[in-house]
């Protein structure tokens, strides 16, 4: 019973670099999402996909990139850290885009120095 | 902008004590509520609310949804430490695009023994 599996669990980038943090799901869930975590600020949703080769923008996306190019995946892609982006990311999924409860990742805690 | 409001932000009650903590909101087209409970990890599902006036129970702890006066309550009877955690309440917008769910900011419960 994997569920949802997040890699990895912390990353410390430099201003500028890249990387992808790795979301998998092996609940056959359609949809999947990611979020960021910030004190104060609640849970924010970043991106999301309501299915495989479809994705959308969510409340704070500038700065990430996703695909969805299985029903199993869905990396999330920082084109050029920034000290902002330091945050702990939660990648979420659930059964149906409407009516299901997301089933949440344990997090990747990302600090940009 | 959809708004979710949870109160308190922070609780220490004893081990044994009752607690209430309160989610307000303001969404368009509402589909549910959601409470979720955050230990140091990924939140967990506690309870999906669509229906107002309807009790959801599990063990020690209920939910309640008034969708005329757009609230929600989260009562934990008979605490233990195990409780202490952040519990979260999200709003479902009834629609497949845009941001999904709207999180509130928490609120952390503490239970001392």
């Amino acid at each position: 019973n994997a569920g949802v599996t997040q890699t990895p669990k912390f990353q410390v980038l430099k201003t500028g670099q890249s990387m992808t943090l790795q979301c998998a799901q092996d609940m056959n869930h359609e949809y999947m999402s990611w979020y960021r975590q910030d004190p104060g600020m609640g849970l924010r949703l970043i991106h999301y996909s309501v299915g495989a080769g479809i994705t959308d923008q969510g409340e704070v996306p500038n700065g990430y990139n996703v695909s969805r190019s299985t029903t199993e995946d869905f990396p999330l892609r920082l084109l050029s850290a920034a000290p902002s982006q330091t945050s702990v990311y939660f990648c979420a999924s659930s059964l149906t885009p409407l009516g299901s409860p997301l089933h949440f990742g344990n997090g990747t805690r990302l600090t940009v120095t | 902008e959809d708004k979710v409001v949870q109160s308190p932000l922070s609780l220490v009650v004893h081990e044994g004590d009752t607690v209430t903590l309160n989610c307000s909101y303001e969404v368009t087209n509402f589909r549910s509520l959601l409470w979720y409970k955050q230990e140091k990890k990924a939140p967990t599902f506690l309870f999906m609310l669509t229906s107002s006036g309807i009790e959801k129970k599990s063990g020690r702890l209920s939910s309640i949804l008034d969708k005329k006066e757009l609230f929600s309550i989260l009562n934990i009877t008979a605490t233990q430490t195990g409780d202490s955690a952040v519990y979260l309440c999200a709003v479902e917008r009834g629609e497949t695009s845009g941001s999904r769910l709207t999180f509130g900011e928490g609120t952390q419960l503490t239970v001392n023994p």
